[in-house]
């Protein structure tokens, strides 16, 4: 156990619709992340927070948009979704920032589009 | 855009052989680390190299990152079963803001 939450553990929903995903860090972490997980693109990097604060961007589409609150949890929005969202989506934690922090990843949520 | 590519994308050996992963990329990597990924869970971080030419061991896993900081190494003696999963590398790239791009990936299955 990472010590990384993630809700939900599945995520079944229709094209076009909206989710949350939500994600809670390591106690006294302060650095969130995102990645998206698919079969054929690997683990991607979508963004980072730091103590609220975005702090990098990586191949986060629009339709996507994320925050991290004051207690530190972070959600991640999909608006508008299309069958090619289809992934698994991972939260990982860290105290600090990269480039030499360890990250620890939560368990991930299943997103299925229909 | 940075890429890490890893290779071999599958190995399937038997237990007790040897057998090494390479990450490999036309970048300059601040850090590099490895992590393993079982099915339905989230990668687990083995190591991080930071120096060119550093090697660290654990256990029965050697790891090294190139003298130019753009390619790593991991080189697993005597596989078990155990070993079984998906290897990573990742390598944090920029400068001030760190972004992690991660390996294509090694699927291992180690048979007893």
């Amino acid at each position: 156990d990472s010590g990384v939450t993630q809700t939900p553990k599945h995520l079944i929903t229709a094209t076009g619709q909206r989710v949350t995903l939500r994600c809670s860090p390591r106690s006294g972490d302060l650095s969130v992340y995102w990645y998206q997980q698919s079969l054929d693109q690997g683990l991607q990097f979508l963004i980072q927070y730091y103590n609220g604060e975005e702090r990098a961007k990586g191949n986060i589409l629009e339709r996507f948009s994320a925050q991290q609150f004051p207690d530190l949890h972070s959600e991640l929005n999909l608006s508008s979704l299309e069958l090619g969202d289809s992934a698994l989506y991972f939260c990982a934690s860290s105290f600090g920032l990269p480039p030499y922090n360890e990250q620890f990843f939560g368990p991930g949520t299943r997103l299925t589009v229909l | 855009t940075q890429l890490l590519e890893q290779s071999p994308q599958f190995l399937s050996i038997q237990e007790g052989e040897n057998l090494t992963v390479y990450c490999n990329s036309s970048s300059v990597f601040s850090s590099l680390q490895w992590y393993r990924q079982e099915p339905g869970e989230g990668p687990v971080l083995l190591v991080t190299v930071v120096t060119g030419g550093e090697v660290k061991k654990l256990k029965r896993l050697t790891f090294q990152f190139g003298d130019a900081r753009k390619d790593s190494s991991l080189h697993i003696t005597a596989a078990q079963p155990g070993d079984t999963g998906l290897y990573l590398c990742a390598g944090a790239a920029g400068s001030g803001t760190y972004k992690y791009i991660f390996g294509t990936g090694t699927r291992l299955k180690v048979l007893a």
